[in-house]
């Protein structure tokens, strides 16, 4: 199986500042990647698929980029509600893998 | 607007069987899409259990797929989860989710709230 490693595992930022997540995969997963944000009790969100559009209704400040084997979530201006876990999942392959997690705080 | 929602028992008891439905409103499950369980136990990260089809194709995690079955239920416009001979191991938070786009692997745009599952004695 695929998989995911995401860094770092935690990464501290203040408000109005960019966030900048990494995601790797152990072989190549093409543009098949998605990203999710994921608030405490809350089901993960969809924010970016096919590894850079954004999903509906996701703000321009959330961007994704890369192909292959890297990949890169980037957050321009971070508002208080984007504190969070994200999670990036590769779906090129069976099965379907998540990485560990980036958790986004203060 | 389509909407997910779990329903099962929270409580279940080691080597008995789990079982999940979830749902769907707003989409039939009977058209051209994919459905997918996902847990998540207790602090830590996500773990894809399985996919449908409209058509019933299943696809499941290898290491899951000798306890798992998901199974369609067109005419109530649901999709179940069976995970038998549970242990400690399977607690944990299941989503059910809707692929995005009309193939087999993909992102899922569309989410359940999740139902906490406790495998206890």
């Amino acid at each position: 199986e695929i998989v995911m490693t995401q860094s770092p595992a935690t990464l501290s930022v203040s408000p109005g500042e960019r966030a900048t997540l990494s995601c790797r995969a152990s072989q190549s997963v093409g543009s098949n990647l998605a990203w999710y944000q994921q608030k405490p009790g809350q089901a993960p969100r969809l924010l970016i698929f096919a590894a850079s559009p954004r999903a509906t209704g996701i703000p321009d400040r959330f961007s994704g980029s890369g192909s292959g084997t890297e990949f890169t979530l980037t957050i321009s201006s971070l508002q208080s509600e984007d504190f969070a876990i994200y999670y990036c999942q590769q779906y090129n392959t069976w099965p379907l893998t998540f990485g560990q997690g980036t958790k986004v705080d203060i | 607007q389509v909407q997910l929602q779990e329903s099962g028992p929270g409580l279940v008891k080691p080597s008995e069987t789990l079982s999940l439905t979830c749902t769907v409103s707003g989409y039939s499950i009977s058209g051209t899409s994919y459905w997918g369980w996902i847990r998540q136990p207790p602090g830590k990260g996500l773990e894809w259990v399985g996919t449908i089809s409209h058509s019933g194709t299943t696809y499941y995690s290898p290491s899951l797929k000798s306890r798992v079955t998901i199974s369609l239920d067109t005419s109530k416009n649901q999709f179940s989860l069976r995970l038998s001979s549970l242990t400690a191991a399977d607690t944990a938070v299941y989503f059910c989710a809707k692929v995005y786009g009309n193939y087999p692997v993909g992102s899922f745009h569309h989410w359940g709230q999740g139902t906490l599952v406790t495998v206890s004695s």
